[in-house]
């Protein structure tokens, strides 16, 4: 069974405060992971994708894979109440010209102002 | 402009009815799909169509039909809705493969009485 798990929160943190928010798979040979935000009510909305191992950078948000470990992991320096939302985490299964996006169950976010 | 758009935004009805979900994009994608977001958030996939063609198939009831007429719609058809069926419904498209970015439409909440 290929299966991408996050802690399901709530996780709390103060504004200002950094947020990590961890994720791992089961898929030894996925290539591609996404995290994907979604407010209550709304759909998802992209907010970084990974390919390599390492850390990647945007804005507030870090993203860390670790393919080794089968790792990955989203930061978000100086929460705000606005980042309070569901994170889910998303691998694309390996294989070429695969495209199947397993998602993880979402970690619930709440940045307390 | 809306990127995916389904339309119902909302769909009540009695079971063993049946409805449908229509899903159209304007991003020139070449994939589209359909995910089921259950009561408890989990996002998961149901079918994908590349170009027309059906790409991915889960494990759904049969009472579930997609159809693609061209690339840039993709509607879903249930018979005999159940009680279980009741969930949130997103369609989204990528470029190609599950590498890529996928963008949600808005949602079809169903609820089957």
């Amino acid at each position: 069974q290929k299966e991408v798990e996050q802690n399901s929160g709530p996780l709390s943190v103060p504004e200002g405060a950094i947020a990590s928010l961890n994720c791992t798979y089961s898929d030894r040979g996925s290539q591609s992971f996404f995290w994907y935000r979604q407010y209550s009510g709304k759909s998802p909305e992209l907010i970084m994708f990974i390919y390599s191992n390492g850390d990647k950078e945007d804005g507030r948000f870090t993203a860390q894979l670790n393919k080794a470990s089968q790792y990955v992991s989203l930061l978000i320096r100086d929460s705000q109440p606005s980042d309070s939302a569901t994170y889910l985490c998303a691998v694309n299964r390996a294989g070429a010209g695969s495209y199947q996006l397993t998602f993880g169950k979402g970690t619930k976010l709440s940045v307390i102002p | 402009d809306t990127a995916v758009s389904q339309t119902p935004k909302y769909l009540v009805t009695q079971m063993g009815n049946d409805k449908s979900i229509k899903c159209e994009q304007n991003l020139g994608h070449d994939t589209m799909y359909w995910y089921k977001q259950d009561s408890k958030k989990f996002l998961k996939i149901m079918f994908s169509y590349n170009n027309k063609e059906l790409i991915i198939n889960e494990t759904v009831p049969n009472r579930f039909s997609p159809k693609s007429p061209d690339k840039a719609h993709l509607n879903l058809h249930i018979n005999s809705l159940e009680l279980g069926d009741s969930a949130v419904y997103f369609c989204a498209s990528s470029w190609g493969t599950g590498a890529d970015t996928q963008y949600f439409g808005p949602g079809t909440r169903l609820t089957v009485l």
